[in-house]
């Protein structure tokens, strides 16, 4: 079975500082992985997305995810953040097998101040 | 492309009552998921139809719980009798299948359905 583990609950910054949300997973196959982000009262959209291919990959937003294979991670960063950055974000896994569900980590809760 | 919706988007009921919540896919997707997040929790699976055909049911799924998605378009998500920890928001999600083996496996969500019961 899979599981994700997002290491951090809460995560404060200053606006315009660099920010890194971790994200760890557990799967004896192959798998996908995603960010996404959740604001208040709202449903998630997607962020970006890591199928094959590069292991650095860009999203929306501003925001990049590293995958790394044998550290099993999958950090979200982005270079400088915003007051709209404020809001949950959530690494999900899915297996390489189509129409398999996601399985999400707890959430980490992003705080962006001025 | 209008996203996926849900409606309704709150519902207080009392303890013991049905409700049933209603998913509309993004038009062209043929997989449809539900998925349920408590709070401070990331949402958890509980049911995933490919066309009209319901293929998978987490145990999460109790028999109170009941998923339709007639004609493979919208679904339906229904509780009966439901219980105060039933509350919580449910969450439709759709992609598209495709040929490729890398497709189909991203899934657009909805704004949710917040159910509170009393």
């Amino acid at each position: 079975a899979q599981s994700v583990t997002q290491l951090d609950s809460q995560v404060p910054v200053f606006e315009e500082a660099p920010v890194e949300l971790r994200c760890n997973y557990s799967s004896s196959v192959s798998v996908y992985l995603f960010w996404y982000v959740q604001y208040p009262n709202q449903g998630l959209q997607l962020l970006l997305k890591y199928l094959s291919g590069s292991t650095l990959v860009k999203g929306i937003n501003g925001f990049e995810a590293e995958f790394n294979k044998s550290q099993t991670s999958f950090h979200l960063r982005k270079p400088s953040v915003h007051i709209s950055d404020t809001a949950e974000y959530f690494c999900a896994v899915t297996i390489n097998q189509a129409g398999t569900a996601l399985i999400f980590g707890k959430g980490t809760t992003l705080s962006v101040s001025s | 492309d209008t996203g996926v919706s849900q409606d309704p988007r709150h519902k207080i009921t009392k303890r013991g009552q049905n409700v049933t919540f209603r998913c509309d896919p993004i038009s062209e997707h043929n997989r449809l998921y539900w998925y349920r997040q408590t709070l401070g929790q990331g949402p958890e699976f509980l049911t995933y139809f490919q066309n009209e055909a319901q293929l998978e049911k987490s145990r999460l799924l109790s028999d109170r719980f009941s998923a339709e998605r007639p004609k493979g378009s919208f679904s339906t998500l229904e509780i009966q009798r439901t219980e105060q920890g039933d509350s919580a928001m449910y969450l439709c999600a759709s992609s598209l299948a495709g040929t490729s083996g890398r497709e189909g496996h991203e899934q657009y969500f909805g704004p949710g359905t917040r159910l509170t019961v009393t």
